[in-house]
C-alpha cells in the first residue's frame, strides 16, 4: 500500500530560524511528489520532484528528493511568521487515480 | 469507493465555445476544489465548496470561470466563452478535512 510519512507532526519556531521538514514514502510506481503550503484555505502547490539529488528553490524554500532512500525534505530559510503553515507532501498514487498526501507538518513561525 | 470522479477526460474545443467540465466528490466529503495545473504556473486553487456552499472563489480567474456544486454529489466548473490560454488540466479534490485531500484524475483541457 502507497503511504507517506511527515515529520515531525508539529514544530513551533521564532522568525529567522531554519527549519528542514521531512517526508519519506513507499508507493509502488514512483512518478513525483509534491509538496504543497496549506495555510487556513486549501493546499498551494510548492514544489513538484521527480529526479533525485536536484534541488529545487523558490526564495527561502528549497526541497529535494532521494529516490534511493525513499525520503524528501523541504527546506525554510530566515522563517517568516508567513510561514506558518501546514506542509503536506504527496504523491500521485500506484494508480494515478489519487494523490496521496502525508498528514502534514504543522509549522509555527513566532515572531 | 471509487474516488473523485471528473469527466471528461479530455477535452478538445475551439476559442469561443462553452465547456463543462464536472466533478462528483467522494461520498461523505464536505469539501470540494477545483484546481487548475499548468506547467508555467503549477497547481492553482480556483474555488472551493464547503457543504455545497462557494467559501473562496479568488482564484477564478475572470467572470468566464463560473462553478456551481447543486447538491453533495456533484458540481460543474464552466468555461464561457473558452480561450487558449484556458488550456491545462483542471483536478477537482474532495476532502473530509481541510487539509487532506483526494484528487480525481483531472481533465485535460485544449482549447484550438
Amino acid at each position: 500500500e502507497d503511504k507517506v510519512v511527515q515529520s515531525p507532526l508539529s514544530l513551533v519556531v521564532h522568525e529567522g530560524d531554519t527549519v528542514t521538514l521531512n517526508c519519506s514514502y513507499e508507493v509502488t510506481n514512483f512518478r513525483s511528489l509534491l509538496w504543497y503550503k496549506q495555510e487556513k484555505k486549501a493546499p498551494t502547490f510548492l514544489f513538484m520532484l521527480t529526479s533525485s539529488g536536484i534541488e529545487k528553490k523558490s526564495g527561502r524554500l528549497s526541497s529535494i528528493l532521494d529516490k534511493k532512500e525513499l525520503f524528501s525534505i523541504l527546506n525554510i530559510t530566515a522563517t517568516q511568521t508567513g510561514d506558518s503553515a501546514v506542509y503536506l507532501c504527496a504523491f500521485p498514487d500506484n494508480y494515478g487515480q489519487n494523490f496521496v498526501f502525508g498528514p502534514g507538518t504543522r509549522l509555527s513561525v513566532l515572531p | 469507493d471509487a474516488g473523485v470522479i471528473q469527466s471528461p477526460r479530455h477535452e478538445v474545443t475551439e476559442m469561443g465555445q462553452e465547456v463543462t467540465l464536472r466533478c462528483k466528490p467522494i461520498s461523505g466529503h464536505d469539501y470540494l476544489f477545483w484546481y487548475r495545473q499548468t506547467m508555467m504556473r503549477g497547481l492553482e486553487l480556483l474555488i472551493y465548496f464547503n457543504n455545497n456552499v462557494p467559501i473562496d472563489d479568488s482564484g477564478m480567474p475572470e467572470d468566464r470561470f463560473s462553478a456551481k456544486m447543486p447538491n453533495a454529489s456533484f458540481s460543474t466548473l464552466k468555461i464561457q466563452p473558452s480561450e487558449p490560454r484556458d488550456s491545462a488540466v483542471y483536478f477537482c479534490a474532495s476532502s473530509k478535512l481541510e487539509n487532506e485531500q483526494f484528487f480525481g484524475p483531472g481533465t485535460r483541457l485544449t482549447v484550438l
